[in-house]
């Protein structure tokens, strides 16, 4: 089993709906990223958590909110979903021990119409 | 705020030829370098950190290595093979990671 997964893989949605993208983890790691990949801009952060209680916005969180339920899930919703937001969105794990090397999950593919 | 450039953008080799891949960044207060692969529809693979306090990493055929106050560091693969292309993609690491755009490598059969 993979040790970090998403869910869904891939989502179509309309403009002003709510979408919610789940994130869990095996690996024990306390610390939990989500990014937004778009063509030619690399990743970019939008929120990340220390541990439970510890939720910091990244450079683009305008849009997006994000709830760390456990050490192992951590889920990042869009209250009203628009065009722009069409990406492909990755969760990741990393632990200070480990050199916070981050490990990614395989993405969520999100297409807003 | 940190800025990260890989050039160039896309690279084609034929199999064999030795691959460098480069990477730049604005501010040299960074904690690692962090080298990933990501293949098309797929998630990032790590393939190397180094930290900052290092200059180079190895790992069979790969090598990286970190300049940190010229802001550069350059990913190395010898010998590359059709299997190595994909795209790669450097991160910096000061309070977290900032990625560049990547460089999209294919390597002709």
């Amino acid at each position: 089993d993979a040790d970090v997964t998403q869910t869904p893989r891939n989502r179509i949605t309309k403009t002003g709906k709510r979408i919610m993208l789940e994130c869990s983890q095996t690996k024990g790691h306390d610390r939990m990223y989500w990014y937004r990949q778009d063509p030619g801009l690399g990743l970019r952060l939008i929120y990340y958590s220390f541990d439970v209680k510890d939720i910091n916005k990244g450079e683009i969180s305008d849009g997006y909110s994000v709830s760390r339920q456990a050490q192992a899930k951590f889920s990042l919703s869009l209250e009203s979903a628009i065009p722009n937001q069409t990406a492909l969105y990755f969760c990741a794990t990393s632990v200070t021990s480990d050199r916070d090397t981050q490990y990614f999950g395989p993405g969520t593919r999100l297409t807003v119409l | 705020k940190q800025e990260v450039t890989q050039i160039p953008a896309a690279l084609s080799v034929p199999e064999g030829e030795n691959l460098v891949l480069n990477c730049s960044f604005t501010d040299s207060a960074i904690y690692n370098l962090q080298w990933f692969r990501q293949d098309p529809g797929k998630g990032l693979t790590s393939l190397l950190l180094i930290q900052s306090s290092q200059r180079e990493q190895t790992s069979g055929r790969l090598n990286a290595s970190l300049d940190k106050s010229s802001g550069r560091s350059t990913l190395y693969i010898a010998a590359s093979q059709p299997g190595d292309s994909a795209t790669y993609l450097c991160a910096v690491h000061d309070y977290k990671l900032s990625f560049g755009a990547g460089t999209t490598v294919t390597v002709r059969a």
